[in-house]
């Protein structure tokens, strides 16, 4: 079964820009995640949509948004990019939301670079 | 709130020694928890988590993790490092009404000398 599958694998955008990344969840998962990696804040939750519904909203400004299609594959965009917004971007998935099971996997990443 | 707390940077280990790899925890509730991997330039591979029952908990690639309720512990453990296990190292907590919401701690790189 294919792992959870991230586009573009890297980018490259100059402030002010906006950004849109894709995830597509391993075949069957219905919730996906997304989280910031940085140097100096760690990983930090996103969002997460189940079902086409934002599920539960991370710490971060109105600049972050994201949608969830009826495939389950979902796209975050980052609108008036800072540098501040250079990070490695992880998309995780997984069965269903909340479930004592519930495992997320995750993708490769997308690794942004703001200049 | 929930949190996770990784209290070393850095663990260095001579290839064949155990290895052990610390995280405490903070959450309402009964938690549930995770240990990931990542390797340069890679996402992030699940290696085990414990949800309830047993408290020593076995994953992947030889590692293994023992919950200490009462210590809010969740210590990764693996008898004999291999080279190979050298990577950054990251305990998550979610708790039981936080959706797929993981906190992770601050990681832990480690490094295994041959």
């Amino acid at each position: 079964k294919a792992g959870v599958t991230q586009t573009p694998r890297y980018l490259i955008k100059t402030r002010g820009q906006q950004v849109t990344l894709s995830c597509s969840p391993i075949s069957g998962h219905r919730s996906v995640s997304w989280y910031q990696q940085t140097p100096g804040q760690g990983l930090q939750f996103l969002f997460e949509y189940f079902s086409e519904t934002q599920r539960n909203k991370g710490n971060f400004p109105g600049r972050f948004s994201g949608r969830q299609f009826s495939n389950s594959r979902s796209e975050m965009n980052v609108s008036t990019l800072e540098l501040g917004d250079s990070a490695l971007y992880l998309c995780a998935s997984s069965l269903t939301s909340g479930g004592p099971e519930e495992t997320q996997y995750f993708g490769p990443g997308t690794r942004l670079l703001v200049l | 709130a929930q949190s996770v707390a990784q209290p070393e940077d850095q663990v260095n280990v001579a290839e064949g020694n155990p290895l052990t790899v610390k995280c405490t925890y903070s959450v309402s509730g009964n938690p549930y928890l995770f240990w990931y991997v990542q390797y340069p330039n890679r996402g992030l591979q699940f290696l085990l988590k414990y949800i309830t029952g047993d408290n020593l908990v076995k994953g992947s690639y030889g590692f293994e993790a023992e919950f200490n309720k009462s210590q809010t512990s969740f210590h990764l453990k693996k008898p004999s490092a291999l080279v190979s296990d050298s990577a950054l190292y990251f305990c998550a907590v979610r708790g039981r009404a936080a959706g797929n919401k993981l906190t992770f701690g601050g990681g832990t790189r480690v490094l295994v000398k041959p």
